[in-house]
This record gives C-alpha cells, structure tokens and sequence, in this order.
C-alpha cells in the first residue's frame, strides 16, 4: 500500500455527527491527498496537501475538512454538512522528484445509520 | 484541460485469453499515463507509468500498455489472463507536470474472469 495505512477500514455515521478518518503514512511523501469513490464514477479529489500546514482543496471540498500538522498524518473529517457521505475514502502520497505518481491506502468505507 | 475515457465499463474474458482494456485521454500538452488496478475494497495499486520514453510500457504482473499519440490511446494488454487479475482497472492522465490536481482518473473498467 505505498507506505500509507488508513484506519478503520469500515466507519459508521449517525445523522448530525461528524466523524475523522486517519491518513498515516511512514515513507516520508511530501504531498499527500483525499480522494472519495463512488460506485461507477472513479475518483474525485477532496483535499491535498503539498507541505505541512497547508492544504488546497479539490473538487469536491464542500462538507469536509482537513489538517497536516505533521508531514506523517493527514486526517480527513466528514462534517455533519456532508449530505451524502456514504462512500470509499482514500489516501494517497507522493514525494520526490516524481510528484505525479501516487501511492495509495487501503481505503476506509464510511456509511450512514 | 485534460480527460480520460475509458472505453468499457465491463469487460470479461476467459481464463488464458488475452486481455484489451481501452483507454482514450485528451491534453494540453504532453502527458503521463497511468493504469492502477484495484480489489474489492482495497486501495489503487500502480500497474505502470508512461512518461515520454518508450512508447511500450511494461508493467507488474505481465501488464503492458502502448502509448499511440496519433490515436490518443494508452490501452492496457495483457497475453493471457488469471483469475487473479480479476478486478477494476483505472486509467489515469496527468499533463501538469505534478501536483496534485493535474491527475484525472477515469471511471474505472471491471475486468470479469471466466473460468
């Protein structure tokens, strides 16, 4: 998995709650990312982040929030105005001289009470 | 701008027969191709990576993918298909030279195995 684990790997949400998914990676990546999967559409970008205490949104930014308070975690809160939160959240990351190439978690599946 | 189109969202073979997932970008400049594969419920795992050398690009577990300028294809083949190889497949294009949002995935082909 690239160095990048990601925990749980199942998360149940209530209505109203807002619930953090962890980004841990040991492989010294520089850059590192949020992407959400949708059954039938690939992915789409959440957030990035390029160094510590700095991060750019993506596409889909609305709902969630993120921090890189160190280069080894980039958490990923899903915020009770996330709508539709129902999905298969992934972490990547990617450093050196190829900053296109990126390696990616396992995953983490977050579902809906 | 840049897109990727992958041609099928299904595609089934059998066991030992050849493998062709289709894949079609359009970019602005000159790209780097990707193809990730995923099991269910697991993360991308890298497949092989385009970037101006050769146009024959060989990846892990037998993969191989030929980038055609002129046709703006980069499909992905491979000889004879396992079972393992039983997954989704994603095609990916990235013009920006870096950065997180040059990266465009496609929407991903489900390769069925047949035994």
């Amino acid at each position: 998995d690239g160095g990048i684990t990601q925990s749980p790997k199942y998360l149940f949400r209530k209505e109203g709650q807002n619930v953090t998914l962890s980004c841990e990676q040991n492989l010294n990546h520089d850059a590192m990312y949020w992407y959400r999967q949708d059954p039938g559409q690939g992915l789409r970008l959440i957030y990035y982040s390029q160094i510590v205490n700095d991060f750019q949104k993506g596409d889909i930014a609305e709902g969630y929030s993120v921090s890189r308070e160190k280069k080894e975690s980039f958490p990923l809160t899903v915020t009770s105005a996330q709508k539709n939160p129902t999905a298969f959240y992934l972490c990547a990351g990617c450093s050196g001289r190829d900053q296109e190439t990126q390696y990616f978690g396992p995953g983490t599946r977050l579902l809906v009470l | 701008a840049q897109s990727v189109t992958q041609l099928d969202s299904h595609v089934s073979v059998s066991e030992g027969t050849p493998v062709l997932l289709r894949c079609n970008y359009s970019s602005s400049y000159s790209p780097s191709l990707f193809w990730y594969v995923q099991h269910p419920n697991k993360g991308l795992q890298l497949l092989l990576k385009y970037t101006s050398a050769a146009t024959l690009v060989k990846g892990i577990n037998g993969f191989e993918a030929e980038f055609k300028k002129s046709e703006t294809s980069f499909h992905l083949t491979k000889p004879s298909a396992h079972m393992s190889d039983a997954a989704e497949y994603f095609c990916v294009v990235s013009d920006s030279g870096g950065g997180a949002d040059g990266l465009t995935f496609g929407k991903g082909t489900h390769l069925i195995i047949q035994p």
